[in-house]
């Protein structure tokens, strides 16, 4: 099974902050890793795909990166209604997910 | 409106059965892969099962031999029928559609999720 670690597991910023997250994944995944965002109470929302391919709809803001082992997804001005869990999922063989980053605004 | 709409969660105990359903909108089920993904209280994301637009299906090694997800083309609907059914099991429910690359792929449609207690 291929294990996905998410860095950090909490993250305190201000509005207008450059906000990144860390994913690694055990061995690797080519570029297949998705990003999802989940906000308390609610299903999870697919922000990218493929790494760095940014949903429709998603605002530009969010934008990811990496290939391998390693990837970031990166809010580039974090705001008020970004407060949520992030979550990346590897679908390279089948499907595992990281275990949240959860941003908090300080 | 393209949607994902599951049902039939709720309390029950250790060892018991329940069928969750997903009642899919504006699309075909049959004609894409489709998931569930749980998610414990407080807990992070953890896929359980996929059914190919083929039919063929695929399990997490923590459900295998217990859960089974089928669909009915002509209600256009999913379903995860759970048994032996453990406290672990435990979680809200999501069922999923699923954007294929070759053995799974992201799940680009979620539905609301159905909450499954298992408890004595």
């Amino acid at each position: 099974d291929i294990h996905m670690t998410q860095s950090p597991s909490t993250l305190s910023a201000s509005i207008g902050d450059r906000v990144t997250i860390t994913c690694r994944a055990s061995q690797s995944i080519s570029s297949w890793l998705a990003w999802y965002q989940q906000k308390p109470g609610k299903a999870p929302n697919l922000l990218i795909y493929k790494a760095s391919t940014l949903e429709s709809g998603v605002p530009s803001r969010f934008s990811g990166s990496g290939s391998g082992t390693e990837f970031t997804l990166t809010i580039s001005s974090l705001q008020p209604d970004d407060l949520a869990t992030y979550y990346c999922q590897q679908y390279n063989s089948y499907s595992t997910f990281g275990q949240g980053t959860k941003v908090e605004i300080k | 409106e393209v949607q994902l709409v599951e049902s039939g969660g709720g309390l029950i105990q250790p060892g018991g059965s329940l069928r969750l359903s997903c009642a899919a909108s504006e699309f075909s089920v049959s004609s894409n892969y489709m998931s569930w993904v749980r998610q414990a209280p407080g807990k992070g994301l953890e896929w359980v099962s996929v059914i190919y637009d083929g039919g063929s299906t695929f399990y997490a090694d923590s459900v295998k031999g217990r859960f089974t997800i089928s669909r009915d083309n002509s209600k256009n609907t999913l379903y995860l029928q759970m048994n032996s059914l453990r406290a672990e099991d435990t979680a809200v429910y999501y069922c999923t559609r699923v954007i294929s690359t070759w053995q799974i792929g992201y799940f680009d449609l979620w539905g609301r999720g159905t909450l499954v207690t298992v408890s004595s």
